[in-house]
């Protein structure tokens, strides 16, 4: 139980382009979905925060109106990347839990996205 | 505000040789600390956790911890790994069970 998944797991696109990342839990309802951006050789750092049927919250530095989030459902939130340069080809992993006291977190497998 | 150290960036080690990983973490509350490990462009598995209790933790394919209140530190132990336990490891904490903030992790390459 508690998968998640992401979609695509790779994706290139073209400078000044924008691409969706879907993260989906598939045996469980989330009711908050984590973003996380991971850049090679580094560790995790958290960019947003969302809640089904609210705002996402971002953190600190991270551009709210260049990742746009929408957790529009108890088992999908979507990320997407306006107006890419290659600067944010990164790897993004989502993550899922399953209520506002549940500590623990189940990891998607990561979105690979490069800018060119 | 929480924070996690992984002393150690990387570690080498035979196979079938024991390892441990280290991690110290600061917080001025009372904290969850997992373990996960990441396989080559692949998302995270938990390892392990601690939320209360023993501070001796048993976790998946071998590996434990052991949560030191008093040093902060949750370091990570196996007794004899395998080549398949190649991956980077991550230790995180969290505040009242919210937010997971991750150390900067540590590559295990175990050789032949």
């Amino acid at each position: 139980g508690a998968v998640v998944s992401q979609h695509p797991s790779w994706v290139i696109c073209k400078s000044g382009t924008s691409v969706k990342i879907e993260c989906r839990s598939l045996d469980f309802q989330a009711t908050t979905m984590f973003w996380y951006r991971q850049f090679p050789k580094q560790s995790l750092m958290l960019m947003a925060t969302s809640n089904e049927g609210s705002k996402a919250t971002y953190e600190q530095g991270v551009e709210k109106d260049k990742f746009l989030i929408n957790h529009a459902s108890l088992t999908l939130s979507t990320l997407t990347v306006t107006s890419a340069h290659p600067e944010d080809s990164s790897f993004y992993i989502c993550s899922a839990r399953t209520g506002i006291t549940s500590y623990e977190q189940y990891f998607g497998p990561g979105t690979r996205l490069t800018v060119t | 505000a929480q924070s996690v150290t992984q002393l150690d960036s990387q570690v080498p080690v035979f196979e079938e040789a024991p390892v441990e990983l280290r991690c110290n973490y600061s917080s001025s509350v009372s904290v969850y600390l997992f373990w996960y490990v990441q396989y080559p462009n692949q998302g995270l598995q938990l390892l392990l956790k601690y939320l209360s209790g023993s501070t001796l933790v048993k976790g998946i394919n071998g590996f434990e911890a052991e949560f030191n209140k008093s040093q902060t530190s949750f370091h990570l132990r196996k007794p004899s790994v395998h080549i398949s336990d190649t991956a980077e490891y991550f230790c995180a904490v969290s505040e009242r069970g919210y937010k997971l903030s991750f150390g900067a992790g540590t590559t295990v390459t175990v050789r032949a």
